[in-house]
């Protein structure tokens, strides 16, 4: 069983259209999160989630909404999306935060395309 | 900002060389400090999480090192296999919170 789990894996898109990547995770964790990978490869952190409120949202711009219908989804939605958008999404998910050295499990990430 | 960096950023080595790699971090307000290995096209996949000063981890061939007083930690790979080529990235929690910040990676290449 996949412990987080996020769909779709690919995902190719016009400029201007919405779409949303789905994320799941069975293990249970308090904490969820997106990330970015960036054209350098880096990841960025966007959004946290705990117990389903928002913690954390890195500047990302109001086209990017995510959503936590529950503690075990974290929804990403995307809306007029631009070529600027194209990237790796990562979701990931963790028992709690950072202060006690919790592990960050990741699913197999979202790579969207726009064109 | 919390700033975590790596190097190098990218390491070729034969098979059966050992090898190692830092990540260097603030040393106020630390916290924690992980070890991920990520496989173009997979997800990053955790090795280790250190959270007190002079912590060393080993998971088979490889082991971690953590001076959080000097804001640096080691990863070290013995023997190095082809299979051990991938992405190492380390991250540190922000003031322990749900952000954290991940260096830019160490992309290693085994050759057989």
């Amino acid at each position: 069983d996949t412990a987080v789990s996020q769909t779709p894996k690919y995902l190719v898109t016009q400029m201007g259209n919405d779409k949303s990547i789905k994320c799941e995770q069975n293990l249970g964790h308090d904490t969820m999160y997106w990330y970015k990978q960036d054209s350098k490869k880096f990841l960025k952190i966007m959004f946290s989630y705990n117990n389903k409120e928002l913690i954390i949202n890195e500047t990302v711009p109001n086209r990017f909404s995510p959503k936590s219908p529950d503690k075990a989804h974290l929804n990403l939605h995307i809306n007029s999306l631009e070529l600027g958008d194209s990237a790796v999404y990562f979701c990931a998910s963790s028992p709690g935060g950072g202060a006690t050295g919790n592990t960050i499990y990741f699913g197999e990430g979202s790579w969207l395309t726009v064109v | 900002i919390l700033n975590v960096e790596q190097s190098p950023q990218s390491l070729h080595v034969q098979e059966g060389d050992s090898t190692n790699f830092t990540c260097s971090f603030p040393s106020s307000n630390f916290y924690a400090l992980h070890w991920y290995r990520w496989e173009t096209a997979k997800s990053p996949e955790a090795l280790f999480v250190m959270t007190l000063n002079g912590d060393e981890k080993k998971k088979g061939r490889i082991s971690a090192t953590l001076n959080t007083k000097e804001g640096y930690s080691y990863l070290y790979i013995k023997g190095s296999q082809p299979e051990d080529s991938a992405t190492y990235l380390c991250a540190s929690p922000s003031s322990g919170t749900y952000k954290y910040i991940f260096g830019t990676g160490t992309r290693l290449k085994v050759l057989a």
